[in-house]
């Protein structure tokens, strides 16, 4: 079902920047809706972290970044700490097949 | 402060039937849209489907649309989702989710803790 791709994983050393890409097509991000990323940490709830492309909510941190260009988005994560250590998703509306909310294939970031 | 609190893990045969339970608070239940994602094991997130308290309607993904059924109780404040005949492929992790947005920005901003179903002989 998964429509929006990202990369299986992605690693980096503490202290680094790591980058996690979505893409997606004409008919979801492409379409002008906005993407939205989530956390989810080994064993819990996923846990909303940016949306509307690039707003934090109250409570995460600075080093948590999203931008958006044409049909693609990206996370990126600054000072890469252990904690941040979980899989991320991306997620946006598809206007295909009378309207869905799509997830990312997700991406799992290790900190080495 | 928003809270979705989800009925505990179920263990069933392959042909029962099965209703899990979602009580939300902290906010206006009837003025926003409460819905349901599913995680199976080892694998990502997919949502099934979606109703307005306010008003019972109901929105499916085209991949689970006659797999479950989603309802709400305004008066307990509880959505639920139901199967009326489980198969081994429903056993997953499944998280209530609270759906907000508007035209151009639709978003799940709060997560129920899980329920876990299993389902096997």
């Amino acid at each position: 079902q998964a429509v929006l791709t990202q990369p299986p994983s992605v690693s980096g050393a503490p202290g680094q920047r790591v980058t996690i890409s979505c893409t997606g097509g004409s008919s979801n991000i492409g379409a002008g809706y906005d993407v939205h990323w989530y956390q989810q940490l080994p064993g819990t709830a996923p846990k909303l972290i940016i949306y509307g492309n690039s707003i934090r909510p109250s409570g995460v941190p600075d080093r948590f970044s999203g931008s958006k260009s044409g049909t693609s988005a990206s996370l990126a994560i600054t000072g890469l700490q252990t904690e941040d250590e979980a899989d991320y998703y991306c997620q946006s509306y598809d206007i295909s097949l009378s309207g869905c909310y799509v997830f990312g294939t997700g991406t799992k970031v290790t900190v080495l | 402060e928003v809270q979705l609190v989800q009925s505990g893990a179920e263990v069933r045969k392959p042909g029962e039937s099965l209703k899990i339970s979602c009580e939300g608070s902290g906010y206006s239940f009837t003025s926003s849209w409460i819905g349901w994602v599913r995680q199976m094991p080892g694998k990502g997130l997919e949502w099934l489907a979606v109703i307005y308290p306010g008003d019972s309607e109901t929105r499916y993904s085209p991949s689970f649309q006659g797999q479950v059924t989603i309802s709400a109780d305004k008066s307990l404040t509880t959505a639920y989702l139901q199967w009326s005949s489980l198969k081994a492929s429903d056993t997953a992790m499944y998280y209530c989710v609270r759906l907000i947005g508007a035209a151009g920005s639709f978003l799940f901003d709060h997560w129920g803790q899980g329920s876990q179903v299993i389902v096997s002989s």
